[in-house]
């Protein structure tokens, strides 16, 4: 069974350009995140998706951060305009469907991650 | 203060060793509690999930004290493959689903 898939591996981009990372969750796995790790710090929890619906974007840094899932499968995490304080690695997962009501955790599949330099 | 608290290392022990991990969370309704591994530029992954009564998965062992809000891991007959980043994880709130990371603790395994 083919993991989490994340395109590109690697971003290089100016301060002020736009870039669009891809996510391809495990297939039938209902639930997607993103989380990001910059340099020196650890790795922090951006947003989760329950099919095509935003569940938790409490992690959002601001409003330059736009994430999608059209279709309940993949999702985009679009940067627009990019700052040098968004470099870092970030990464996709993504679980089992769960129901919060049972409390069930479900292990949570991460990709490889994008590594994102902003220049 | 860091939600999740680890001490960073290096730790560094030959093979063979018993070594041990410590992580602190500051959150008391922390709900769910795991151990993930992280090799060099690679992603997470669960090493393993943390009981109240406390687990053992072959030459790993983790614990959780919820009264000292202090989770654990030991890891017996170290091996070479066992170098990498052992990051402390909690679930924070009930209802949600997101991972709260520590910054990891790095184990060298020396032979």
């Amino acid at each position: 069974e083919a993991g989490v898939t994340q395109f590109p591996s690697h971003s290089v981009i100016e301060k002020g350009q736009t870039v669009t990372l891809r996510c391809d969750p495990i297939s039938g796995h209902d639930n997607l995140y993103w989380y990001r790790r910059v340099m020196g710090k650890e790795i922090k929890f951006l947003l989760h998706f329950v099919k095509e619906s935003k569940q938790d974007e409490s992690g959002m840094p601001n409003n330059r951060f736009l994430a999608e899932r059209t279709g309940g499968t993949y999702s985009t995490l679009k940067v627009q305009p990019a700052e040098l304080e968004d470099s870092g690695v970030y990464f996709c997962a993504s679980s089992h469907m769960t129901s919060l009501a049972h409390q069930r955790v479900d292990e949570q599949f991460f990709g490889p991650g994008t590594r994102l330099t902003v220049l | 203060r860091k939600e999740v608290e680890q001490d960073p290392g290096p730790f560094n022990v030959p093979e063979g060793a018993t070594v041990a991990f410590n992580c602190t969370y500051s959150n008391s309704a922390s709900q769910s509690f795991f151990w993930y591994r992280q090799d060099c530029r690679k992603e997470p992954k669960l090493l393993m999930s943390v009981y109240s009564s406390g687990n053992e998965d072959g030459r790993f062992t983790a614990q959780l004290n919820r009264a000292s809000q202090y989770i654990s891991l030991l890891i017996r007959d170290s091996k070479l493959s066992d170098s990498a980043t052992y990051l402390c994880v909690v679930i924070r709130d009930t209802g949600r689903r997101a991972l709260t990371f520590g910054s990891g603790t790095r184990l060298q395994v020396q032979p």
